[in-house]
């Protein structure tokens, strides 16, 4: 089975431009979650998304925005890209429930993104 | 609110000693805690988590954590390293039923493991 897929890999925006990123969940797994890695840091929790709801938000600018498709992908937007939002974005699907049950939460290999 | 330190930076070990990275928590009622490995350019991937049940959880690779709530820590161990288990690992932790399972992180700790 496949896993949590991630598109594109790398990309590379200029400050002030806008960028989206893809995200498949694992088949069966209604919850996706974004989270930032900043290079010599732990992921950072941006959103999270069950049965295409918000569920979650992370302590982001409102330049970030996501969305949650009804068969369950989702796609992070950045709008005014600054250098600071060089990172790795990785994106996450668990097969959550209503409510936070332990399940566990599968990565995929994530997008980086170099703004200059 | 919730948290996880792990106090090292970087951990070294000789190929076939046992190893330990430490993790300890901070949360306000019973935590769930997890623990990933990053190799380099790549995602995070799922090693064991501990949810409740047995305080030793036993998890991929030979790798085994062992929760101990009096010290709020989170232990991660192996019998006996291997050169290939030399990676970046991220303890986490969340606590139900608050959120849908939002992960917090601590900053990594960079495992080497020479021949």
């Amino acid at each position: 089975d496949a896993g949590v897929t991630q598109s594109p890999t790398h990309l590379i925006k200029t400050r002030g431009q806008h960028v989206t990123l893809r995200c498949s969940p694992i088949s069966g797994h209604k919850s996706v979650s974004w989270y930032q890695q900043v290079l010599g840091q732990g992921p950072q929790f941006i959103f999270q998304y069950y049965e295409k709801e918000e569920r979650g938000r992370g302590n982001f600018p409102d330049r970030f925005s996501a969305r949650q498709f009804p068969n369950y992908s989702s796609e992070l937007n950045v709008n005014a890209l600054l250098l600071g939002d060089s990172a790795l974005y990785l994106c996450a699907s668990s097969p959550q429930g209503a409510r936070n049950s332990g399940n566990t939460i599968y990565f995929g290999e994530g997008s980086w993104l170099t703004v200059v | 609110a919730q948290s996880v330190a792990q106090p090292e930076d970087q951990v070294n070990v000789a190929e076939g000693n046992p190893l330990t990275v430490k993790c300890t928590y901070s949360v306000s009622g019973n935590p769930y805690l997890f623990w990933y490995v990053q190799y380099p350019n790549r995602g995070l991937q799922f090693l064991l988590k501990y949810i409740t049940g047995d305080n030793l959880v036993k998890g991929s690779y030979g790798f085994e954590a062992e929760f101990n709530k009096s010290q709020t820590s989170f232990h991660l161990k192996k019998r006996s390293a291997l050169v290939s288990d030399s990676a970046l690992y991220f303890c986490a932790v969340t606590v139900p039923p608050s959120g849908y399972s939002t992960l917090n992180f601590g900053k990594g700790t960079l495992l080497l493991v020479s021949p």
